[in-house]
């Protein structure tokens, strides 16, 4: 079964560009990288997503190198309101989404 | 994006008793949804995958008997918790898939939760 490591936490400062990497070695071929954020007592929410290469949208960046083993979500100007939980969980097959621990984010004033 | 509803965001419920939660698809059709269980601190669970008009397919460990899943349309499924215990109080979160197109496989979507209290 695919499994995911991040590192467990991260503390930033406002204002800060926020890089969190994930390791994914054995992603399938067919398979998208999908970052999702969550705050406490509440349920995931999509960030991005991306195949290869690099994607950005109104909130995040995400960097895929060519051998796709890993991937980084790129936060740029973190503030208060981003403290949070970020997770890139794997397609367990079916489509059923495999999460790993995550990374805690912490930013500071 | 898409919406994902969960029915009630709260409960408690007394030992022995069992408690449905609801979970839906608000604007669009998923003919498969998934249950998660997360507990304080700690990473989302998959539980089961949910099928509509169909048996619910559980991941190991997960008792069946226990945890009634049920998708009798293509926007709701329904978890019941059986002979809730303390030990099953925890946060249950479901997700639903839409159909995705030519720009990607599609976006998973999460409800806002539920958080259940067996006392």
């Amino acid at each position: 079964l695919a499994k995911t490591t991040q590192p467990i936490s991260m503390d930033s400062y406002e204002g800060q560009e926020v890089n969190i990497t994930c390791s994914h070695n054995n992603i399938a071929t067919n398979d998208y990288i999908t970052w999702y954020q969550q705050f406490p007592s509440q349920g995931p929410r999509f960030i991005i997503q991306g195949y290869k290469t690099k994607v950005t949208n109104e909130v995040a960046s995400l960097f895929i190198p060519a051998d796709r083993k890993s991937s980084t979500l790129s936060l740029p100007r973190v503030s208060l309101s981003d403290t949070a939980v970020y997770y890139c969980p794997v397609d367990g097959g079916y489509n059923k989404l495999i999460f790993g621990a995550g990374t805690r984010l912490a930013v500071h004033p | 994006g898409a919406v994902v509803s969960q029915h009630p965001s709260w409960v408690i419920c007394k030992s022995g008793t069992s408690v449905k939660i609801e979970c839906r698809s608000l604007d669009f059709q998923a003919t498969t949804m998934f249950w998660y269980r997360q507990f304080p601190k700690q990473s989302l669970m998959l539980m089961a995958t949910s099928n509509e008009g169909s048996k619910a397919t559980y991941e190991q460990g997960v008792e069946k008997d226990k945890f009634l899943i049920n998708h009798a349309s293509l926007t709701l499924s329904t978890l019941t918790v059986t002979s809730a215990h303390p030990e099953d109080s925890s946060f249950y979160i479901c997700s639903a898939r839409d159909g995705g197109g030519a720009g990607g496989p599609g976006e998973q979507y999460f409800g806002p939760g539920t958080r259940l209290t067996v006392t």
